[in-house]
């Protein structure tokens, strides 16, 4: 298995639910990503987690709570969202970069997210 | 922290001709260079990356070279094919790819 999923593909949800959204990757990479995508925009780095762990958090807002249960499987708990935060969420994994190893950061589909 | 420029930011190009997609970095310790297409409603998708003790790669149509003293790196597209319409970003890294900052784009248009 040499993809990464996501679920939903579409999701819409009001400034006061409650959702996640999920990410997997059978590839046995143990560094997991979240990206936010606007339209016409690149993909900006939200937090990465190594080996199940938190490594790299871009200064999110705590509305966006991510979660690592496995080294399989990334979550990304909503609440209280914005009409702002309207966008294309992306996963992505990757085995971990070393000094002798560079890699390859494979992609989700992603999930579009709309908040009314 | 890292940027990364991109240009130019919309590229036509006739089928059959060239396209040249350029950026530049401003951290010199950044040691590695993908570059992803994105078609419209798809993933990103690697097409080709550098590392900094590389000048120059090349896989098939595509190739990408690096000058580490300018700090600008460069995606040279031959032959291009409608195909190749999507929007491409380069993207810098200092630590071998775990994170690294992406350019604004550009985005392609090959007519046939």
């Amino acid at each position: 298995d040499t993809e990464v999923t996501q679920t939903p593909k579409h999701l819409v949800m009001g400034m006061t639910n409650k959702k996640s959204l999920k990410c997997e990757q059978h590839m046995g990479h143990r560094a997991m990503y979240w990206y936010k995508q606007k339209a016409k925009k690149p993909p900006e780095l939200m937090f990465v987690y190594s080996y199940e762990k938190l490594s790299i958090n871009e200064s999110v807002p705590s509305r966006f709570s991510p979660e690592c249960p496995n080294s399989s499987l990334l979550n990304l708990h909503l609440h209280a969202l914005q009409p702002e935060d309207s966008a294309l969420y992306l996963c992505a994994s990757s085995h971990l970069p070393s000094g002798s190893s560079y890699n390859e950061q494979f992609f989700g589909p992603g999930t579009r997210l709309t908040v009314l | 922290g890292e940027n990364v420029e991109q240009h130019p930011s919309t590229l036509s190009v006739q089928e059959g001709d060239s396209a040249v997609i350029k950026c530049t970095y401003s951290d010199s310790a950044s040691n590695y260079f993908p570059w992803y297409k994105q078609e419209l409603g798809k993933r990103p998708q690697l097409i080709i990356d550098i590392r900094s003790n590389v000048g120059e790669k090349k896989d098939q149509r595509i190739a990408v070279t690096l000058n580490k003293t300018a700090k600008h790196f460069s995606l040279h597209i031959t032959e291009t094919q409608p195909e190749d319409s999507a929007v491409y970003f380069c993207a810098a890294s200092w630590n071998y790819g775990q994170n690294f900052v992406f350019g604004p784009g550009t985005r392609l248009s090959v007519l046939p």
